[in-house]
């Protein structure tokens, strides 16, 4: 069972306000990332860091900024919400010498 | 990173076996091979990976072919419960050293 973990699951918030996804996981792993999914659509890398202070952009440009203060933590935050965020969010993380990546549950944000 | 070609969708009854192959003409020297599932509302989990010849676990088989421009995903004896999107990656062995980026992947349905 991976230890990663995100919070909320699920997020319904109005147009406008400041929201942080939290992702945080236990395995002592360097490497995380943020995916953007729409149901039934790809999986979109937005955001991977490599370790502490490292945080780098990923193939999908994305209004989310991501920072890595501690190895277990990597947080994505929006500014300002608006309906064209609603999607399902996920953070993974790997680890070296490891061939996985691991999962959290996702976060589903819902803009109104 | 080597870019990856699967069907789109599959269809399969329970029992059956499910082969999805997977082509990545570019792969270079050093990629492996490694085989995500999706379900519902869930962060994809690892299936398998492997470099050359045939893998197998409890879950899977893996066939690669000697010029590894292709590779074969197989599941037996499916259940309804493997209904799934099933995503091939190929780079780096260690997924810490991947940017860990998903095609559409294969949407397996498995019907009674």
């Amino acid at each position: 069972e991976a230890d990663i973990y995100q919070t909320p699951r699920y997020l319904v918030i109005g147009t406008g306000k400041k929201i942080t996804l939290e992702c945080s996981q236990t395995m002592g792993h360097d490497k995380m990332y943020w995916y953007q999914q729409d149901p039934g659509m790809e999986l979109h890398l937005i955001h991977y860091s490599y370790g502490v202070n490292s945080t780098e952009k990923g193939d999908l440009s994305s209004e989310s900024t991501v920072s890595r203060i501690r190895t277990e933590h990597f947080p994505l935050t929006l500014e300002s919400a608006r309906p064209s965020h609603t999607s399902q969010y996920l953070c993974a993380s790997s680890g070296a010498g490891r061939a996985e990546a691991f999962f959290g549950q996702g976060t589903r944000l819902t803009v109104v | 990173l080597a870019k990856t070609t699967q069907p789109i969708s599959m269809d399969s009854y329970e029992g059956q076996e499910v082969n999805i192959t997977c082509s990545h003409n570019n792969i270079a020297t050093n990629d492996y091979i490694t085989w995500y599932q999706q379900f519902p509302s869930q962060g994809p989990r690892f299936i398998i990976q492997g470099y050359k010849t045939k893998v197998t676990n409890e879950v899977a088989s893996l066939f690669i072919p000697a010029d590894r421009k292709s590779s074969t995903l197989s599941l037996p004896r499916v259940s309804l419960s493997d209904t799934a999107v099933y995503y091939c990656l190929v780079g780096d062995r260690k997924a810490a050293g991947n940017k860990l980026t998903f095609g559409g992947g294969t949407r397996v349905l498995v019907k009674p």
